[in-house]
């Protein structure tokens, strides 16, 4: 079965700081990759996605995301954190063939200092 | 126009109540979602329906019964309900079969936050 682990439960950068969350999954072909964002009191956002191509994948906000066959992982990355992008943000996989149901990491707080 | 509602926004019920939670996507979508979020913030599927057909029933209690009217409809009904049942529950919707990967894309509704007390 697939798995996503996000080993960073809670983040803290300084506003205009890099930022880089990390993800691994576990499945044994490419699965489809995710991130969602998810600020306080709201649903879940769509950030960027992987189905095939370019590992690279540029998403909204700012965001981009690697993936890395090698590491199987699918680290998600931004240049310069602005205040408003303190939220919850999930990594997830889509892998299981006509399963179309995503499977979720546990997430990774960010906090953003001043 | 919200592309994935869902209704109500919060719940507060007392143990061993009925309620519903209903969900509406105006995307055209032929797959909708149900996701259990659990105080740990952690996310899982509950039900996968495709076309009004069941297609996804994880290990969730039958006191849980999603219904499908439509395929733009997708609502979710709790029987005697559990303290254990306090969670956000998420609807979502995509494309689902033969529209590639952008079929795959999940939408997600604001999330309905159960508790129960």
């Amino acid at each position: 079965a697939q798995s996503v682990t996000q080993p960073d439960i809670h983040i803290t950068v300084s506003e205009g700081a890099s930022l880089e969350l990390r993800c691994n999954y576990s499945y044994g072909a490419t699965p489809y990759l995710f991130w969602y964002v998810q600020s306080p009191g709201q649903g879940l956002q769509l950030l960027l996605k992987y189905f095939s191509g370019d590992t690279l994948v540029q998403g909204i906000k700012g965001f981009e995301a690697e993936f890395k066959r090698s590491q199987s992982s699918f680290n998600l990355r931004k240049p310069s954190v602005h205040w408003s992008d303190a939220a919850e943000y999930f990594c997830a996989v889509e892998g299981d063939t006509g399963r179309r149901a995503l499977t979720f990491g546990s997430g990774t707080r960010l906090q953003v200092q001043p | 126009d919200t592309a994935v509602s869902q209704t109500p926004k919060y719940l507060v019920t007392q143990m061993g109540n009925d309620k519903s939670i209903k969900c509406e996507q105006n995307l055209g979508h032929d797959t909708m979602y149900w996701y259990k979020q659990d105080s740990k913030k952690f996310l899982k599927i509950m039900f996968s329906y495709n076309n009004k057909e069941l297609i996804i029933n994880e290990t969730v209690p039958n006191r849980f019964s999603p219904k499908s009217p439509d395929k733009a409809h997708l609502n979710l009904h709790i029987n005697s309900l559990e303290l254990g049942d306090s969670a956000v529950y998420f609807c979502a919707s995509s494309q689902g079969v033969g529209w590639g990967g952008e079929g795959h894309i999940q939408y997600f509704g604001a999330g309905t936050r159960l508790s129960v007390l």
